[in-house]
């Protein structure tokens, strides 16, 4: 069965710091990920998706996610960290089973970033 | 442009009543979406339209849920008779055509309680 699993409940980074957060997935065939974020009291944003090419994705905010095919990952990684990237960050896997372009999510990672 | 909008924002309603959510998707997207995250676990796929169609409504927990998207374009999600294990934020997301692998743009949820 396709999965996505985001090993971590929380992750906490002081503010500057470098910060990943981790996911991985279980899939037939390629891959095509994305992750979200969630702020408090609003819906899912996006962040940015791997379909192919580059390995390194850029995406908003000056996140970016590196595709492992051989760990199976998509950690989401940001090189110093804001106390206002604190939120609530999915990894996502379509499912291409299913077809179309109905998304599998990770539980979600909560990450707080301390001044 | 507007994003994606969804009504209510929160309900409260007591075991065995009848909720129904709205969805507004961004003008033009064909794609939209029903999903649902339950007590903090993974978001989970309820269905799939295209246009007013039905295109996959595997993730529909059971006959209690009732989703409709009349002339393909806003979209309700109807639970009768609710009970307390639908309790949960219900997102919404839309997407542009099928035939390339378009984000999707999610609404700010609805979160429901039932007590």
């Amino acid at each position: 069965a396709q999965s996505v699993a985001q090993p971590e409940d929380q992750v906490n980074v002081a503010e500057g710091n470098p910060l990943t957060v981790k996911c991985t997935y279980s899939v037939s065939g390629n891959p095509y990920l994305f992750w979200y974020v969630q702020y408090p009291n609003r819906g899912l944003q996006f962040l940015l998706k791997y379909i192919t090419g580059d390995n390194l994705v850029k995406g908003s905010y000056g996140f970016e996610a590196e595709f492992n095919k051989s760990q199976t990952s998509f950690h989401l990684k940001k090189p110093s960290a804001l106390v206002s990237d604190s939120a609530l960050y999915f990894c996502a896997v379509r499912d291409i089973l299913g077809g179309y372009n109905k998304l599998i999510f990770g539980a979600g990672t909560r990450l707080a970033v301390h001044p | 442009e507007a994003g994606v909008t969804q009504f209510p924002s929160h309900s409260v309603i007591e075991k065995g009543q009848t909720v129904t959510l709205r969805c507004d998707p961004i003008s033009g997207h064909d794609n939209l979406y029903w999903y649902r995250r339950v007590m903090g676990k993974e978001i989970k796929f309820l269905l799939h339209f295209v246009k007013e169609s039905k295109q996959d409504e595997s993730g529909m927990p059971n006959n209690r849920f009732l989703a409709e998207r009349t002339g393909g374009t806003y979209s309700t999600l109807k639970v009768q008779p609710a009970e307390l294990e639908d309790s949960g934020v219900y997102f919404c997301a839309s997407s542009q055509n099928s035939g390339s692998v378009h984000e999707q743009f999610f609404g700010p949820g609805t979160r429901l309680t039932v007590l």
